[in-house]
């Protein structure tokens, strides 16, 4: 089934180790995204990709890089991880990374740091 | 400041009840796109709809209306005879072109809760 898987499920963390949450899609989307969820937040973007080899930064980048070296793949990595990037995250993409094009969404990982 | 502003945290009704949650945005561009996703307790967020800001028209889809009123900056979405497998958090989004990275901003959610 086409779509976007992440990996893993859920983590367990603690504080001041370094992780690396997957991301992959098969719909040969041009754009990919990374939110975290938060409660009373929403969803807030964290790095974005407009295509591969480019990346940019979000509303909430500090703490989090991402990489882009293909099409399908968009890691997500913290380098050094702190209890406040305790959340959900989420990974989406859409075909092209205009405002029109439709976002599709991942299962989600929720990290948990201690 | 772009803004999505969802003021209902969490609505509950009886099975069969009509029930609407409200959307407001706020917006400095005349052009921009709106968005409503349904994350059930499963956990994945599901598209719903898109709708441009020169499309007021409103959009029924099954028992799933929205209405778009630019003179109030809403976006509301009404579920009618609702039903248990409605029950989810929804989510309105409105994404502007200047931005250039599709970037979505998110109201806070709505938690509805369908009782049978």
């Amino acid at each position: 089934i086409a779509g976007i898987t992440q990996a893993p499920t859920s983590q367990i963390l603690a504080a001041g180790r370094r992780m690396t949450l997957r991301c992959t899609q098969d719909m040969r989307h041009n754009a990919m995204y990374w939110y975290r969820q938060d409660l009373g937040l929403g969803l807030r973007l964290i790095h974005y990709s407009n295509t591969a080899g480019t990346t940019g930064k979000g509303e909430v980048p500090d703490g989090y890089s991402v990489s882009r070296a293909n099409t399908d793949d968009f890691p997500l990595t913290l380098a050094s991880a702190v209890p406040s990037q305790t959340s959900v995250y989420f990974c989406a993409s859409s075909h092209g990374g205009g405002p029109t094009d439709t976002q599709y969404f991942g299962p989600g990982t929720r990290l948990t740091v201690l | 400041a772009q803004k999505v502003t969802q003021a209902q945290t969490e609505i509950s009704v009886v099975e069969k009840e009509d029930v609407t949650l409200d959307c407001v945005y706020e917006t400095r561009d005349t052009t921009y796109y709106l968005f409503w996703y349904k994350q059930p307790p499963s956990g994945e967020l599901v598209f719903l709809i898109r709708r441009n800001s020169f499309d007021e028209q409103n959009e029924i889809s099954g028992r799933y209306s929205w209405n778009f009123q630019k003179s109030t900056s809403s976006f509301n979405f009404t579920i009618t005879a609702s039903q248990v497998v409605d029950s989810a958090v929804y989510f309105c989004a409105l994404s502007e072109p200047p931005s250039n990275t599709g970037k979505l901003i998110f109201g806070q959610g709505t938690t509805l809760q369908v009782k049978p």
